[in-house]
């Protein structure tokens, strides 16, 4: 099976750019999908495939990949935006799905 | 709409089992693989198995593979997984997820499974 590497924890100001990566070799292979978990709720699907946003996610929310790194970028976050953040994609066999450990972004 | 709701979840004592369900409306089941994810409290998510839409492929993480069998009933809209043998390091929320292959898109607001003596 495969690893998917976060950083435990992002900050950033309030209306700036922030990106929170995703690392593991499965990613040379396949996209990386983004969810969003506040505390007490269900992950909620935010972005997936080469940087499609499901209905009702808003634009600052984008993906990219390079290698075997994908990233998650909010451009101008919001209060609103501080959560959870797990990245997952297929692992190297294509059967299993594998998740990143989470990075929690602080707003401030 | 979509909607997933599990159910089956409680205090068990370390070695018993339990069995959870999620029952699946707004969308056609029978077309869709579905998957089980947990998280420990505090802790990420934790994939732990899939099945496919007619039963014929199904995938298990090393941590529960020989102790949770994951089913569905097409016609009942419904999944489940049957956990035996359970310990204290399975206790989690238990997430019934939809899967469209490149992406688990929609998931359920989970149920609590506490294993403890």
């Amino acid at each position: 099976s495969s690893e998917l590497t976060q950083d435990p924890a992002v900050s950033v100001a309030l209306g700036q750019t922030v990106r929170i990566t995703c690392q593991g070799d499965s990613l040379r292979s396949y996209y990386a999908s983004w969810y969003q978990q506040k505390p007490g709720q269900a992950p909620v699907l935010i972005i997936y495939g080469k940087n499609n946003r499901p209905s009702g996610i808003p634009d600052r929310f984008s993906g990219s990949s390079s290698g075997n790194t994908a990233s998650l970028t909010i451009t101008g976050a919001q209060a609103e935006d501080e959560a959870d953040y797990y990245c997952n994609s297929r692992d190297s066999s294509g059967n299993l799905w594998v998740f990143g450990g989470g990075t929690k972004l602080t707003v401030l | 709409e979509v909607q997933l709701v599990e159910s089956g979840g409680g205090l068990v004592k370390p070695g018993g089992s339990l069995r959870l369900s999620c029952a699946a409306s707004g969308f056609t089941f029978s077309s869709y693989s579905m998957n089980w994810v947990r998280q420990a409290p505090g802790k990420g998510l934790e994939w732990v198995s899939s099945i496919s839409s007619g039963s014929s492929y199904i995938y298990y993480a090393d941590s529960v593979k020989g102790r949770f069998t994951i089913s569905r009933d097409n016609a009942k809209n419904s999944l489940y997984l049957q956990m035996n043998s359970l310990r204290a390091e399975d206790t989690a929320v238990y997430y019934c997820a939809r899967d469209r292959e490149i992406v688990v898109d929609y998931w359920g607001q989970g149920t609590l499974v506490t294993v403890s003596s």
